[in-house]
């Protein structure tokens, strides 16, 4: 069965500071992993990495694949109270072809 | 505007009586899918269909039917919800079965209690 763990489950950070979020999976043959950021309610799609595109950078995310660790890494620079969310990490296998397997999450609040 | 579309937003029912919460998606997307979401086990799938009269079972699928006769719709039925049902419903969808190049879109969620 797929496996998808996270850390840390939850931080609180000051306005300005860098965090980084983990991620570790257990996948068979695996193919992607996304990372999506839910607020109030609905997840909303920031990253997808795959075995040929294993960094992504939009603005002041940024996230890396180690395949070799079987692990990723979501980093935001100069957080903002906008940050404040559950990020979530999800993996798909060529055996689950069907669905995304979601990690629990890491809740961030980022205060003034 | 490319959306998934679920209602209710917010269900309170009692044990036992049946209930539809429906899921429809204006993108042509192929792939639809429902999820519960409950603290501290995440995202699980119920069900997931790969397209019109394509059906079959997520993690946890007891408790809840689903049908997919016309492309765009994908309603979640709970013939006797009961107190363990209460949690936080998804609808997600997908050009096709994952990957698709954005993951899915998901609806904006049901809360359900069942008292």
């Amino acid at each position: 069965e797929d496996k998808v763990v996270q850390s840390p489950l939850s931080l609180v950070v000051h306005e300005g500071d860098t965090v980084t979020l983990n991620c570790s999976y257990e996948v068979t043959n695996f193919r992607s992993l996304l990372w999506y950021k839910q607020e109030k309610k609905a997840p909303t799609f920031l990253f997808m990495l795959t075995s040929s595109g294993i960094e992504k950078k939009s603005g002041r995310l940024s996230s890396i694949l180690d395949k070799k660790e079987l692990s990723s890494i979501l980093n935001i620079t100069a957080t903002q109270t906008g940050d404040s969310a559950i990020y979530l990490c999800a993996v798909v296998g060529t055996g689950t072809a069907s669905k995304l397997t979601f990690g629990t999450g890491t809740r961030l609040q980022v205060t003034l | 505007e490319a959306q998934v579309t679920q209602n209710p937003r917010y269900l309170i029912t009692v044990t036992g009586k049946k209930l539809t919460v429906t899921c429809s998606q204006n993108m042509n997307h192929e792939y639809m899918s429902w999820y519960r979401q409950d603290p501290g086990l995440g995202l699980r799938q119920i069900y997931y269909s790969m397209n019109v009269e394509v059906t079959d079972k997520g993690d946890v699928p007891e408790g809840y039917k689903v049908s997919r006769k016309e492309k765009r719709n994908f309603p979640l039925i709970l013939e006797s919800p009961s107190p363990n049902q209460t949690s936080l419903y998804f609808c997600a969808s997908s050009l096709r079965g994952p990957p698709a190049p954005y993951g899915y879109t998901f609806g904006s969620g049901t809360r359900l209690t069942v008292v």
